[in-house]
């Protein structure tokens, strides 16, 4: 069965660098998502993409947050400048669109944490 | 997006069907209703969705009041797998809204 992918599966970093995370999407699917959860909290919407353009949004998704699909089969976030409120689990989803609904499919996640 | 409620927890006994209830009084014409669990901290798990029918699937069954105005998920023979939080989400755009959803045990 496909599944979403996601890599690294934790990522430790120090505050103020850089992140990439990374995912790679099941192959026929055309939208894009990311998601966070914070330790204890609930999963919490990030960005969706489509057509490699974002179309939704959350107040989360600040300047410090970007999205790419560099290529045909990988789909990023980025962190420009982490800071330690970052730490958390990051999933991406992507989907199709069928019958006017959404079937998001989750990757098993990335583990962020920021010192 | 409409808002959901939910109860914080249920217990099932392993075999019995687990039933999950979820209100969405505004819920809007063209706003489906989603179904996710997540076990531990693993990503969330589609299960099952519905506009106004009732659906069935190999995982469960969705049941949606006539007004549209609260479903129930049923588990029709839970097992200890099943041990997850439950999510249901109104959506009718791109983004799940997953609230704190029902811990579910399953017990022997």
């Amino acid at each position: 069965e496909p599944e979403v992918t996601q890599t690294p599966s934790h990522q430790v970093t120090q505050m103020g660098q850089e992140v990439i995370l990374r995912c790679v999407p099941i192959s026929n699917h055309l939208y894009f998502y990311w998601y966070r959860q914070i330790l204890g909290q609930k999963v919490e919407f990030l960005v969706s993409f489509y057509n490699n353009e974002i179309s939704e949004k959350s107040e989360i998704f600040d300047d410090q947050f970007s999205v790419e699909r560099p290529d045909g089969s990988n789909f990023t976030l980025k962190i420009r400048s982490t800071k330690l409120e970052d730490s958390a689990m990051y999933f991406c989803a992507s989907s199709d669109f069928l019958q006017g609904h959404y079937e998001q499919y989750f990757g098993p996640g990335t583990r962020l944490t920021v010192t | 997006d409409a808002k959901t409620t939910q109860p914080p927890s249920m217990d099932c006994a392993e075999g019995r069907a687990a039933n999950l209830p979820c209100n969405h009084s505004t819920i809007s014409g063209n706003e489906y209703v989603y179904w996710y669990r997540q076990i531990h901290s693993q990503g969330p798990q589609y299960i099952i969705h519905g506009l106004k029918n009732n659906e069935t699937n190999e995982m469960a069954s969705l049941i949606i009041t006539e007004d549209r105005k609260s479903s129930t998920l049923i588990l029709p023979h839970a097992t200890l797998r099943d041990t997850a939080v439950y999510y249901c989400s109104v959506i009718s755009g791109y983004a799940l809204n997953f609230g704190k959803g029902t811990s579910l045990l399953v017990t022997p």
